[in-house]
């Protein structure tokens, strides 16, 4: 069974441009979350699906993020402008329903230069 | 404001030693506390997990053990590897309100 998939690995793009990551949750798992995961230290969370619907998204900065999760499956997150600070992996989770195991991706890594 | 509060930041054991995590939590409504453990380049896994109407839960070479009272919990490794050499996060949650609440990890070598 696949994993949780997430695209790019890697984006490497200049202040001010915008970049947006794809994910891919496991088959059936009806919670999609967005963590970001800046170098040592631990996930934090940005958003939270509960199917299509954004359930938990006050870690979420509105003016430059934002995600949708059309039909309920895969989701996007963009950045619009990227700033410097945003350099960080970006991870991408689901789990069958919410409070049970959570599968991570990859991640994808980001870097503004 | 840190929820979940976890020692030491880096950790280095010998081969077949004992490895000790410590995690602090200040939240008494969590219930729910996993281990995640993460690999270079990689997501984090879930590792084990326990519930607070126990005091301790072991799989294989890893045991939880959790103090209710003084609201910590901790990750014992025995005989450590060198396969075990990562990353280590421990988590909590409120089950069926909020979501995962990671510590910021301790990153394990385990030298032959």
């Amino acid at each position: 069974e696949a994993g949780v998939v997430q695209s790019p690995r890697y984006k490497i793009i200049e202040k001010k441009q915008p970049v947006a990551f794809w994910c891919n949750p496991i088959s059936g798992h009806n919670t999609l979350y967005w963590y970001l995961q800046n170098l040592g230290q631990g996930p934090e969370l940005l958003i939270r699906y509960e199917n299509e619907e954004a359930v938990d998204d006050s870690q979420l900065p509105k003016d430059r993020f934002s995600a949708e999760r059309l039909k309920g499956v895969d989701s996007t997150l963009k950045i619009q402008p990227a700033e410097l600070g945003d350099s960080a992996v970006y991870l991408c989770a689901s789990s069958l329903e919410r409070n049970t195991e959570a599968f991570f991706g990859q991640g994808t890594r980001l870097t503004v230069v | 404001q840190q929820q979940v509060k976890q020692s030491p930041q880096s950790l280095i054991v010998q081969k077949g030693g004992i490895s000790i995590i410590n995690c602090a939590y200040e939240n008494t409504a969590f219930d729910y506390f996993p281990w995640y453990q993460q690999f270079p380049g990689k997501g984090p896994a879930l590792l084990i997990a326990i519930r607070p109407d126990v005091s301790e839960k072991k799989e294989g070479r890893f045991t939880i053990s959790f103090n209710k009272s003084a609201k910590q919990f901790s990750l014992h490794i025995m005989d450590s590897q060198p396969g075990d050499s990562a990353t280590y996060f421990c988590a909590a949650e409120i089950s069926g309100n909020t979501p995962l609440v990671f510590g910021k990890g301790t990153r394990l070598s385990v030298i032959a």
